[in-house]
């Protein structure tokens, strides 16, 4: 089973409002990062959290990592037409090889 | 800015041909990755490779090999090709953590959308 699962699937709101989309893993965790891919394009990093940081902003993202529920959220304020996208969350395990560990995505809608 | 770059992002292939998916990377990323999408399925680990010459299976190698000659460029070959390798192909890079040991922020190519006939 994935090691990060997102929460919804996916979301429509209104240009304006606020997104908030989840992460939620199973074993201890080294760093935790979420991904945009605009579709039929590869993935762009948008922020990486550290295990010992509880929140992290950039711009109009907020990620906050709660490692005692094992658990992440990405917050898009004030959400734009072009924030319409797949977000994607990947772990990088403790003790573990290079690789990351993608979710499969919450597919984010941002009506005009 | 870090720049990855795959040779097509189109292609259409047939069955039993071989195929060569091309990466290119120029931040002298030490780790280099191959992915594939596939709807409902997210994004599956191929192969990675940490080093010229070294590569380590991911999660669905069967059916690929890799090759790694120089430390920028990291090739997916599908010896083969079947209908069921049809798929969006992502190639991604990165450095390893302080430590030696981990993979940082990965980024990404464009993608090669692969159908096999």
């Amino acid at each position: 089973s994935q090691q990060g699962e997102e929460d919804p699937q996916a979301l429509s709101i209104q240009e304006g409002e606020n997104a908030t989309m989840n992460c939620s893993y199973k074993t201890s965790i080294n760093n935790l990062q979420w991904y945009r891919q605009n579709s039929g394009r590869g993935l762009v990093h948008l922020i990486l959290i550290r295990s010992n940081e509880r929140e992290k902003h950039s711009g109009r993202l907020r990620v906050t990592l709660d490692t005692s529920k094992k658990s992440s959220s990405l917050l898009i304020t004030a959400s734009r037409a072009a924030d319409t996208a797949s977000y994607f969350c990947a772990t990088f395990l403790q003790g573990g090889s290079e690789k990351l560990v993608f979710g499969k995505g919450t597919k984010l809608t941002v009506n005009p | 800015d870090v720049k990855v770059t795959q040779s097509s992002r189109y292609l259409v292939k047939r069955t039993g041909e071989k195929v060569f998916l091309e990466c290119v990377q120029d931040m002298d990323h030490e780790n280099m990755f191959w992915y594939r999408q596939d709807p409902g399925l997210g994004l599956r680990l191929i192969y990675f490779s940490y080093d010229v010459k070294m590569k380590e299976k991911g999660d669905i190698p069967e059916g690929y090999s890799v090759s790694r000659e120089k430390k920028e460029r990291f090739s997916l070959i599908l010896e083969s090709a079947s209908t069921n390798q049809t798929s969006m192909y992502l190639c991604a890079s990165s450095f390893v953590l302080a430590g030696g040991h981990g993979t940082d922020t990965q980024y990404f190519g464009p993608g090669t959308r692969l159908t096999v006939l």
